[in-house]
């Protein structure tokens, strides 16, 4: 069964560092999102990308995140200068041309010291 | 308008027992209601889905009932097993824009033997 992966399954990093998260959606889909969960809280939307550019984004998504799709299979979500409440595990989701059932990645733990 | 409230927070059950999950919406342009279950470290992996225009859906052990007019879903999972122990999200997705998931708070569900 086609899956979505992400690598990696853990980055540790330091403040004000860039990191970037990679994900690779399952092959025909055509919709592409970032969700983060905080430790012990909700799944959040962070942003939507569609035929290469963003579709929608969150409060969340400020111009310290940004999103490519560099080639035809990864999609990343870069945070440019990391902050200690970035701490989250980020989910990459796709979906195919019905937009209804995303399948989501098993998330990347990501730890800002 | 855009929160899904779902309840209880936690959940114990009894092996063979029924774990009944409630969600309610604000938001009347919502028109998918899925229902995803994660596991330690994993990602959210979709159960049952429904759409407003019917009241029931059921998939094995695992139905989804809707009251549209009172805004509310429920999951109902019928024998409850041990390896059903997980989170359990209730999400919903409206007609516009690309289709954000709006999670609710989640579940921990803990199925005694």
């Amino acid at each position: 069964e086609p899956e979505v992966t992400q690598t990696p399954s853990h980055q540790v990093t330091q403040m004000g560092q860039e990191v970037i998260l990679r994900c690779v959606p399952i092959s025909n889909h055509l919709y592409f999102y970032w969700y983060r969960q905080i430790l012990g809280q909700k799944v959040e939307f962070l942003v939507s990308f569609y035929n290469n550019e963003i579709s929608e984004k969150s409060e969340i998504f400020d111009d310290q995140f940004s999103v490519e799709r560099p080639d035809g299979s990864n999609f990343t979500l870069k945070i440019r200068s990391t902050k200690l409440e970035d701490s989250a595990m980020y989910f990459c989701a796709s979906s195919g041309d019905s937009q209804e059932t995303q399948y989501f990645g098993p998330g990347t733990r990501l730890l800002v010291l | 308008q855009q929160q899904v409230k779902q309840s209880p927070q936690s959940l114990i059950v009894q092996k063979g027992g029924i774990s009944i999950i409630n969600c309610a919406y604000e938001n009347t342009a919502f028109d998918y209601f899925p229902w995803y279950q994660q596991f330690p470290g994993k990602g959210p992996a979709l159960l049952i889905a429904i759409r407003p225009d019917v009241s029931e859906k059921k998939e094995g052990r695992f139905t989804i009932s809707f009251n549209k007019s009172a805004k509310q879903f429920s999951l109902h999972i019928m024998d409850s097993q041990p390896g059903d122990s997980a989170t359990y999200f209730c999400a919903a997705k409206g007609l516009s824009g690309y289709n954000k998931l709006i999670f609710g708070a989640g579940t921990r569900l803990a199925v005694h033997p």
